[in-house]
């Protein structure tokens, strides 16, 4: 199975503040034919169910403020939140799809300074 | 509007059966996988297994394999997560989540459900 690992497991930021949220893939994710990469990230907030912000690597889910970005290719990903609000107060995963099980990161959590 | 509606929190004791299930709406369901995801309390998503309603494909996380059954209605637009017999380590949030299909591959989740909250106490 791959292993997804996330840094770090939280994060503090000041509102209008840069959050930057790393993931590492035990494998390469990037399938040479399609030269997508097969990473995807999510949001959490507390007691609601995960939400779709990105996916392959960087494509914004439609609804998703511009303010998060996502960068990163074979087994190096990261997520940006540019200029964090109080509403992305939240658990952040990553997760690979390009082999089953489609494992998921231990989640980062994101708090207010 | 795509909608994942799921079954209602369920308390049950060890060693009794269950079936929840999630129920789509506003897409084709037949063309979509349908995946399940548990959440222990305070912890992490773990990706259990995911089913494709058009031809049965299921697969499932080694972890899950053998202690859970998935499975779809397709005339009813339903799929399902089926424990025989719960341990109390079951305890926890499981999410339906739907997946985009790629020459035969499941992608990423695109649209979740409420999750259903099971507890397994004597």
């Amino acid at each position: 199975d791959i292993v997804m690992t996330q840094s770090p497991d939280s994060l503090a930021v000041s509102l209008g503040e840069r959050a930057t949220i790393n993931c590492k893939s035990s494998q390469n994710i990037l399938y040479s034919l399609n030269h997508n990469n097969y990473l995807a990230w999510y949001q959490q907030r507390p007691g609601q169910a995960p939400r779709l912000l990105i996916y392959w690597a960087s494509t914004r889910e439609s609804g998703v403020p511009d303010r998060f970005s996502g960068s990163g290719s074979g087994t190096d990903f990261t997520l940006t939140i540019s200029s964090l609000q109080a509403e992305d107060v939240a658990v952040y995963y990553c997760q690979q799809y390009y082999s089953t099980p489609h494992t998921f990161g231990q989640g980062t959590k994101v708090e207010i300074k | 509007e795509v909608k994942l509606v799921q079954s209602g929190a369920e308390v049950k004791k060890p060693g009794e059966s269950l079936k929840i299930s999630c129920k789509g709406s506003g897409y084709n369901f037949n063309t979509y996988w349908v995946g399940w995801v548990r959440q222990m309390p305070g912890k992490g998503l773990e990706w259990m297994g995911i089913i494709y309603p058009g031809d049965f494909d299921t697969r499932y996380s080694r972890s899950f394999r053998g202690q859970v059954t998935i499975s779809v209605e397709k005339s009813i637009s339903t799929a399902y997560l089926q424990w025989n017999s719960l341990k109390a380590s079951d305890t926890g949030m499981y999410f339906c989540a739907r997946a985009p299909t790629s020459t035969s591959h499941p992608k990423h989740f695109d649209s979740w459900g409420q999750g259903t909250l099971v507890t397994v106490s004597t």
